[in-house]
């Protein structure tokens, strides 16, 4: 497996706190993205970032603000959380090389309850 | 941006039936990748898909790419138990675009 990790691996949280999730790579990926996954939606893309303070929104960003001050890190912040952000993050990185995709590594995920 | 389809949601075999698992397009597809996610785990690159009509296989599971690279397959022969998770196709999300959009993905169920 790629050198992904996401801490915190579990989370429960109330209405209305901040939360942030964290992804950490040790792959030097320029790209890295955020999503989540819910049943019998899949995998929707949150933010992504194509490079030290580059980034950019996907289909499911309301709720959502990211950072990357580093190659190796990119957070996720859920300024006020709320139920319906109650899902299963993945993080993943990827490097373009020849083509428009690349393949896109996954982190182990985090599971995110807010009551 | 990109949308996929993916069929069925679910499917249950009793092990040793063959399964397969379709993607489909409205426009065509610079490439296609497939991806499998085991019970509690994490997406898992499989293989991808560039050429027109390309077939790539893998032990027991074949991989196809239409004609007009507007569709995709997956067909596993003879499913074993270790086959069960959800397996995913995913396509660029537009032109030059390196995110990915992600059929929502069919469950496949295996039963001893």
């Amino acid at each position: 497996d790629a050198g992904i990790t996401q801490s915190p691996r579990h989370k429960v949280t109330e209405t209305g706190t901040p939360v942030t999730l964290r992804c950490h790579q040790t792959e030097n990926h320029r790209y890295m993205y955020w999503y989540r996954q819910d049943p019998g939606h899949g995998l929707r893309l949150i933010h992504y970032s194509y490079g030290v303070k580059d980034t950019d929104k996907g289909e499911v960003s309301d709720g959502y603000s990211v950072s990357r001050s580093k190659t190796e890190d990119f957070l996720l912040t859920l300024e006020s959380a709320t139920s319906s952000q109650t899902s299963v993050y993945f993080c993943a990185i990827s490097e373009p090389g020849l083509g428009y995709t690349d393949t896109q590594y996954f982190g182990p995920g985090t599971r995110l309850t807010v009551l | 941006g990109q949308q996929v389809m993916q069929i069925p949601q679910y499917q249950h075999v009793q092990e040793g039936e063959d399964f397969t698992t379709y993607c489909n397009s409205s426009t065509t597809l610079s490439n296609i990748q497939w991806y499998k996610q085991r019970p509690g785990g994490h997406p898992v690159f499989l293989i991808q898909l560039v050429k027109s009509g390309e077939v790539k296989k893998q032990k027991r599971l074949t991989f196809q790419f239409g004609e007009a690279k507007k569709n995709s397959s997956l067909h596993i022969t003879a499913t074993q138990t270790t086959d069960v998770g959800t397996y995913f196709c995913a396509a660029n999300s537009g032109a030059g675009s390196y995110q990915l959009t992600f059929g929502k993905g069919t469950k496949l169920s295996v039963i001893p």
